[in-house]
This record gives structure tokens, sequence and C-alpha cells, in this order.
């Protein structure tokens, strides 16, 4: 059972506007929030993370929301560059004794149209 | 480099053969996880080690599937008689394995191909 999806498995954004991926997840449990960009033929690379504590947190052009009570989690990307032209997935995760398993989204791919 | 790093980034084999797949994680890492990821999906936990041990192995499809970690920094995911559906990239991730400082890195995958 898919705990975090992806529900958009593509967008096109034009360069410049702002750029909204959005993700939704089942377990009220899950505590810790990333997305991570994945250019093809390399391993995902971290991106931007929020803890259940916060509902948003920014770092430069990257923004990640968090709705606790709809179990929902967006990112913004504005304003958008042709280099953001990417796979992005979101990941979830309950922090337990044993690790941290994090559940990742199918994805969603991004294009940026310059 | 200072990141994660997986040996060999592709491998082909054929069915029914062993293979080894390497994992090199970022210094100082604790905490070390392998994922499959298959064409279309987005990675799927298999292990997780802290140090030594395997932490939490519920991932690993079948007995088939194996992984080591001597001596708590290098990690093996070994596979016997491999099948077709084994095909897809097997990531390994690393971390500080300390609470609130959980993001992991990941290497750039061994892609293992099946025939």
């Amino acid at each position: 059972d898919q705990q975090v999806k992806q529900n958009s498995p593509s967008l096109s954004v034009q360069e410049g506007r702002i750029s909204i991926l959005n993700c939704d997840y089942t377990n009220s449990m899950f505590d810790y929030f990333l997305w991570y960009k994945k250019y093809p033929a390399e391993g995902p690379t971290f991106l931007i993370s929020i803890s259940s504590i916060k509902d948003k947190n920014e770092d430069g052009r990257f923004t990640v929301f968090l709705n606790k009570s709809a179990k929902h989690l967006s990112l913004h990307i504005v304003p958008s560059q042709p280099g953001d032209s990417a796979v992005y997935f979101c990941a979830a995760s309950r922090f337990k004794n044993t690790g941290n398993q994090f559940y990742f989204g199918t994805g969603t791919s991004l294009t940026v149209i310059p | 480099g200072a990141g994660v790093s997986q040996t060999p980034s592709n491998k082909v084999t054929e069915k029914g053969k062993y293979v080894e797949l390497r994992c090199d994680p970022i210094s100082g890492h604790t905490a070390l996880y392998w994922y499959r990821q298959s064409l279309g999906q987005g990675p799927e936990f298999l292990i997780y080690f802290q140090g030594t041990g395997a932490a939490d192995d519920s991932g690993l499809p079948n007995d088939r599937f194996f992984a080591v970690r001597p001596e708590g920094s290098v990690s093996t995911l070994k596979i016997q008689r491999t099948e077709r559906g084994d095909s897809a990239v097997y990531l390994c991730a690393s971390s500080l394995g300390v609470r609130d400082q959980e993001t992991q890195y990941f290497g750039p995958g061994t892609r293992l191909l099946v025939l």
C-alpha cells in the first residue's frame, strides 16, 4: 500500500513562474518530510526538509509547506529555472528506535520551459 | 569525493547468478540504508544498518537478498540466484544516525540488469 503519493507524474512550467509540486501521505505517525531531486543516471539529491512541528520551511527559491490535518505537503519553486528540470520525489518517515525508514512517492517530472 | 559511492555503476548478469553490490557511505555516517528503485517508481526501502548491525531488514523481498556491513562502514548487498524481476537500480544512502538529523544522502546507484 502506497503511504506516500504524488498524483501528478509530470508538470510543465514556464521559466520564471512558480512550480508547485504536491504530495499526500496516509500515515499520521510520519513526523519528518523531505523533497529529493533526481537527474537521470544519478541518485536522488536532498533538496529541503520539514519537521512535523513546523508548517513551512524556506531555503532560497524552495519552500516546503506542510498541512498535517490534510496530510499534504507541497514544494514551491520560485522563480523556476530550466536547471530545475528533474524528477522530484517526496519522502516521509517516522523515527523509530530501529531507524528512520523513508517512504517515497512515485515522483513528479518537472520540465521548466525556457 | 565526500559523497556516497557505489560500485559497480552497472551490472549485467544472467538469471540464476550471484551478484554483489558495494556501497561506501559518507565518512562518519553511522546509518546506512539500501533501497531499490524500479522503473517509474520511487525508491523502496530494503534494509537499514546502524553501525555493524542490521537494525531493520523488513524490506528485503525474500531470503535471496542479504546485506552485510562488517566494520560499520562499507556495506555489500548480496543477491543469490538472481531473477529477471530483480532488475532495478539499487540505491545506497547514509545519514548521521542521530534523531533530528536524519537526512539521507544517496549514492548514484547500481543499475542491475538480469537477463
